[in-house]
């Protein structure tokens, strides 16, 4: 069965700086998507950026990258020029080809530091 | 830009009372799904609804769940005879089409407390 892990269930950047939350997951399907979803307090998931599995350059949206690294399994994503706005939690998601479903990490609750 | 709403936000009831969270996708999607939030634990699929027919369902989704479009604008989630372990958030999502890279778009949730 699929799985998708998020190893750190909190993490804490300074505004305007850097930060990568991680992401793995297990699979022994070769396409499939994978999904970074973000909540803010009291609100619903939005989809930050997204990822097919055959495309080895990796995704960008503005200040949102992926570091994709399909041998390794690992779907990282970085937020860069962290802002107060970015506060929130992060879900990691992969859905196989030939299903509907999302399949989610436990999530990682990012913390902006004015 | 549309959303896709849920009501109540929050509902308490009765173990063995039936309740009925309600969803309003946006109005151009096709394809409808519930999923639940057990506090503490990962967000898990419940099921899928395309064309007024469950599409894929869970192991989670017994025949205590029903899902329902009882018209051109509503999505709901029945649990028949609730317990104590159903109590969660329920996620309502809606998506345009389905494959590839498409986006679900979630609602808020709707908190269900089961005493």
């Amino acid at each position: 069965a699929q799985t998708v892990t998020q190893s750190q269930p909190e993490m804490s950047v300074q505004e305007a700086e850097t930060v990568t939350l991680s992401c793995t997951y297990d699979t022994s399907e070769s396409d499939y998507y994978l999904f970074w979803y973000k909540q803010p307090p009291s609100r619903q998931m939005i989809l930050v950026i997204r990822q097919e599995a055959y495309k080895q350059q990796n995704a960008t949206e503005n200040r949102f990258s992926v570091n994709f690294q399909k041998a390794a399994k690992s779907f990282s994503l970085k937020i860069s020029d962290s802002q107060l706005g970015d506060a929130a939690m992060y879900f990691c998601a992969y859905r196989m080809d030939s299903s509907y479903k999302l399949i989610f990490g436990s999530g990682t609750r990012l913390l902006v530091r004015p | 830009e549309p959303e896709v709403t849920q009501t109540p936000s929050h509902q308490v009831t009765q173990m063995g009372q039936e309740v009925i969270l309600r969803c309003v996708p946006i109005s151009n999607h096709l394809y409808f799904y519930w999923y639940r939030q057990i506090l503490g634990q990962k967000v898990e699929f419940l099921v899928s609804f395309y064309n007024n027919e469950i599409s894929e369902k869970s192991e989670i989704f017994d025949d205590q769940f029903s899902v329902e479009r009882p018209d051109g604008s509503n999505f709901t989630l029945k649990i028949r005879s609730t317990k104590l372990e159903d109590s969660a958030m329920y996620f309502c999502a809606s998506s345009l089409a389905t494959g590839g890279l498409e986006t679900q778009y979630f609602g808020p949730g709707t908190r269900l407390l089961v005493l």
